[in-house]
């Protein structure tokens, strides 16, 4: 029964290509999040939608597009992938933006 | 100075030792605290959440707030291999309608030997 779902959980891709990353949560959350977690292990926000809004984005490239089709699922679309987005990306989910539930992460790797 | 200091270790302890876990913070704005427990190639997983100052306690894990030193700690009694992991502290200013992300130390691998 998992709360929060990331698909695929691997991705092997080459430079220039363009990939997206779904998420879903069954939790009846409002607000969902995307977090890059970099080789370091260091994990900073990328952005957060509350109820399909945007409102957050954290000097993000353009490259990287959220989309929220509605309030369980929030997607990440990555253009023209780079050696440098190579991360874990995390989504997660909260129901007062503070408690945050994170998924099982997407392990990118470009080549 | 970044945001959130964490001593990214390795901790080696006994099995059965106190751990104390620790993050200090500059930004005098946070007022929600939380600590997350990661296993290799796995999510956060959140073990503590905690509001301004003050403590907090489920089970083995006990979590200290002092907001006038912005010093936060996570304390794990009686701590058992299944323990190792790396721990992250993570705070919120509450801002933004509660949809602000959080700030993340870079993590304290701990490690409890048998």
């Amino acid at each position: 029964d998992t709360a929060v779902s990331q698909t695929p959980k691997y991705l092997v891709t080459q430079m220039g290509n363009d990939k997206s990353i779904k998420c879903e949560q069954n939790l009846g959350h409002d607000t969902m999040y995307w977090y890059k977690q970099d080789s370091k292990k260091f994990l900073k926000i990328m952005f957060s939608y509350n109820n399909k809004e945007l409102i957050i984005n954290e000097t993000v490239p353009n490259r990287f597009s959220p989309k929220s089709p509605d309030k369980a699922h929030l997607n990440l679309h990555i253009n023209s992938l780079e050696l440098g987005d190579s991360a874990v990306y995390f989504c997660a989910s909260s129901p007062m933006g503070y408690e945050q539930y994170f998924g099982p992460g997407t392990r990118l790797t470009v080549t | 100075q970044k945001e959130v200091e964490q001593d990214p270790g390795p901790l080696s302890v006994p099995e059965g030792a106190i751990v104390s876990l620790n993050c200090t913070y500059s930004n005098s704005a946070f007022q929600y605290f939380m600590w997350y427990r990661q296993y290799s190639r796995k999510g956060p997983e959140l073990l503590m959440y905690t509001y301004s100052s003050g403590n907090k306690e489920d089970g083995r894990f006990t979590a200290q707030v002092d907001k006038s030193s912005k010093y936060i700690s996570l304390f794990i009694r009686d701590s058992q291999p299944s323990d190792s992991a790396t721990y992250l502290c993570a705070m919120s200013a509450g801002s933004g309608g509660g949809a602000d992300g959080l700030t993340f130390g870079k993590g304290t691998h701990l490690i409890i030997q048998p």
